[in-house]
């Protein structure tokens, strides 16, 4: 059975601090690893990763996987109030029906 | 451009009873999804669809149907909601070999 583990489950810093957040997978034959933010409602996609090593980054968002120890990292620079949301670790099988399988979730608040 | 449209987004209902949740969406995706998520449970996928016509269960089918008549839309049947059904539905779409879903805005069902 396919598995995605999150940790920490919940987070709370302070605006400009600096924040990594874990994922850890089992699936079978790993297709890609995918982050995503929810904020109120729909969760919005932020990377895909398919490869080990090669960094995606998206202004002071980073995301690297590293497919020989089975996970990810999110990293959050210079946090700002709105980064406050649930990320969300998901990972896809090969399987031609890309379906994820979520982790739990990771609830980060940014204080001012 | 819509993109995905779920109706309703609020709906309280009694145990016992039935409803049906309607997923539309203008793009054209191959694939479509239903999750729901639950506090601490991350999203789980209830059954999804990889044409028209094709349906197939997911992690947590059981007390639900789902169908797939039109390539645009997708629908999630209970037929005799339980408490344990109380949940936020989301419904996803995605294009074969595109990078990450298009969710739909969310149905909180509370069953009573």
């Amino acid at each position: 059975e396919d598995k995605v583990v999150q940790s920490p489950l919940s987070l709370v810093v302070h605006e400009g601090d600096t924040v990594t957040l874990n994922c850890s997978y089992e699936v079978t034959n790993f297709r890609s690893l995918l982050w995503y933010k929810q904020e109120k409602k729909a969760p919005t996609f932020l990377f895909m990763l398919t490869s080990s090593g090669i960094e995606k980054k998206s202004g002071r968002l980073s995301s690297i996987l590293d497919k020989k120890e089975l996970f990810s990292i999110l990293n959050i620079t210079a946090t700002q109030t709105g980064d406050s949301a649930i990320y969300l670790c998901a990972v896809e099988g090969k399987g031609g029906s890309e379906k994820l399988v979520f982790g739990k979730g990771m609830k980060l608040t940014v204080n001012p | 451009n819509a993109g995905v449209t779920q109706t309703p987004k609020f709906r309280v209902l009694k145990t016992g009873q039935s409803m049906t949740l309607l997923c539309a969406q203008d793009m054209n995706h191959e694939y479509m999804y239903w999750y729901r998520q639950d506090p601490g449970m991350g999203l789980r996928l209830i059954h999804y669809s990889v044409g028209e016509g094709t349906t197939a269960k997911g992690e947590v089918p059981d007390g639900y149907n789902v169908s797939r008549l039109k390539k645009q839309n997708f629908l999630l049947g209970l037929e005799s909601a339980a408490p344990s059904q109380t949940s936020v539905y989301f419904c996803a779409s995605s294009v074969p070999g595109t990078p990450g879903y298009t969710f739909g805005s969310g149905t909180r069902l509370t069953v009573v």
